[in-house]
């Protein structure tokens, strides 16, 4: 059984840097075809995919955040982390992991959330 | 463009069809991939490629696709399928991906 969770602070300030983790189990990061993207959720608002990291260690991140990202795996811990720079009340979100099978090209299992909030 | 449009809400009759659409360039490349997310949840795959389900999803859910536009149909409406619904797909560079803002289907 594929599962994945995240975690991470659920408060963070202004400015500061968040750093999620995502764990993971029933498949491996080591294996062809298998990536891990992170999305995010605004309260009330639409899914917007931020990153992936792929089983041979390709990284992509979105357009607009580009410069705050950086991704990053643990094969052997299953871990994927995420860090965004200079956070922002906007970056308020609940935060997904998802595995992409490139078989199927899309994110077919997904982790439960972390809701973070960003305020002084 | 990489954008993928789909209408705000729709809503259907207990047992009736409902066809949520979702228009974008990169769907002429791509295929979309669909998503349930019901309040509080995480979304959920439904449809992904051509018209495929993951195992689990109930077969009144299909997938089609032409030219810019991906539809997702749901044939026969339970109450449980009363959730929002995202289409998401790669954008036009291919390394990107891109969702939708999503359909709040209200069964009645």
């Amino acid at each position: 059984q594929v599962t994945l969770r995240e975690s991470g602070p659920a408060l963070v300030k202004p400015t500061q840097t968040l750093t999620l983790t995502c764990t993971f189990s029933g498949f491996s990061l080591s294996t062809s075809g298998m990536c891990v993207s992170w999305i995010r959720q605004p309260p009330g608002k639409a899914l917007e995919w931020l990153a992936r990291i792929d089983w041979d260690d390709d990284k992509y991140y979105s357009t607009s955040l580009k410069t705050r990202l950086t991704i990053s795996k643990d094969t052997f811990k299953n871990q994927v982390v995420l860090t965004m720079t200079n956070m922002d009340p906007v970056d308020t979100a609940t935060y997904y992991c998802a595995r992409i099978d490139t078989q199927m090209g899309a994110f077919d299992i997904w982790g439960q959330g972390t809701m973070v909030t960003v305020s002084s | 463009s990489s954008e993928l449009t789909q209408d705000p809400a729709v809503s259907v009759a207990l047992g009736q069809t409902v066809r949520i659409t979702c228009q974008g360039d990169s769907l002429r490349s791509y295929y979309a991939s669909w998503y349930q997310q019901k309040p509080g949840q995480a979304p959920v795959l439904v449809i992904y490629g051509k018209n495929n389900r993951p195992s689990g999803v109930p077969d009144r859910f299909s997938g089609s696709s032409s030219g810019n536009t991906a539809s997702l149909t749901i044939t026969g409406a339970q109450a449980e399928d009363e959730a929002d619904y995202y289409c998401n797909s790669r954008d036009s560079g291919g390394n990107h991906y891109v969702f939708a803002t999503g359909t709040k289907v209200t069964v009645l």
